[in-house]
């Protein structure tokens, strides 16, 4: 089966401007999850979705980023304005079920840098 | 709320040699535990998960596991170091009734000298 797609790979952008990134999961996977990535850290929990609704997005900072997945298939991430503090990668990941028992399988990730 | 401490930032161990990587979490109950992967420009894949049952747990690419609910650790295991082991080692922690979402540790860095 194909994997969870992320795009772009890479971007860069300045501090104030806006940016956008894309996740496709795994063809039938109910649950996708946003999580971000600092440098010498462990990914942190952005947002979580079960098919089209969000189920918990309590540490996304809601005051610039924005997250949807519309039809339940893909989603969107984005941060309007960027900071700074910003720069990480961004990981998406889908699983069948939210379930502890349904394996999560990640992208490779979307590396911003805001300069 | 559950957390997840991985002591060591770096390691590096000889190709050959035993390796233990050290991971404590801190959670009420019972929890879910899990081991990720992630090489250079790569996202995570699932090394072993522990939910229940027998406390040691045997994984992909012949890593193990063990549970000790006293010393509330789960470190990672392998008994030979490959070169193409090198990479980034996560520690994560579910908690019950959780919906699959994770709490990471902050990684440890492996590193193989050959």
């Amino acid at each position: 089966e194909a994997g969870v797609a992320q795009s772009p790979r890479y971007k860069i952008i300045e501090k104030r401007q806006s940016v956008a990134f894309w996740c496709n999961p795994i063809s039938g996977h109910a649950t996708l999850y946003w999580y971000q990535q600092i440098l010498g850290q462990g990914p942190k929990l952005l947002i979580q979705f079960q098919n089209n609704g969000v189920v918990d997005d309590s540490q996304l900072p809601k005051d610039r980023f924005s997250a949807e997945r519309l039809k339940g298939v893909d989603s969107t991430l984005k941060i309007q304005p960027a900071k700074l503090e910003d720069s990480a990668v961004y990981l998406c990941a889908s699983g069948r079920q939210s379930s502890y028992n349904s394996p999560l399988h990640f992208g490779n990730g979307t590396r911003l840098t805001v300069t | 709320a559950q957390s997840v401490t991985q002591p060591d930032i770096h390691i590096t161990v000889s190709e050959g040699a035993s390796l233990e990587l050290r991971c404590n979490y801190s959670y009420g109950a019972t929890p879910y535990l899990f081991w990720y992967v992630q090489s250079p420009g790569q996202g995570l894949q699932l090394l072993l998960k522990y939910f229940s049952g027998d406390t040691l747990v045997q994984g992909i690419k012949g890593f193990e596991a063990e549970f000790k609910r006293s010393q509330s650790s789960f470190n990672l295991r392998k008994p030979s170091v490959h070169w193409s082991d090198a990479a980034e080692y996560f520690c994560a922690v579910g908690a019950m009734g959780g919906g699959n979402k994770l709490t990471f540790g902050t990684g440890t860095q492996l590193k193989v000298e050959l």
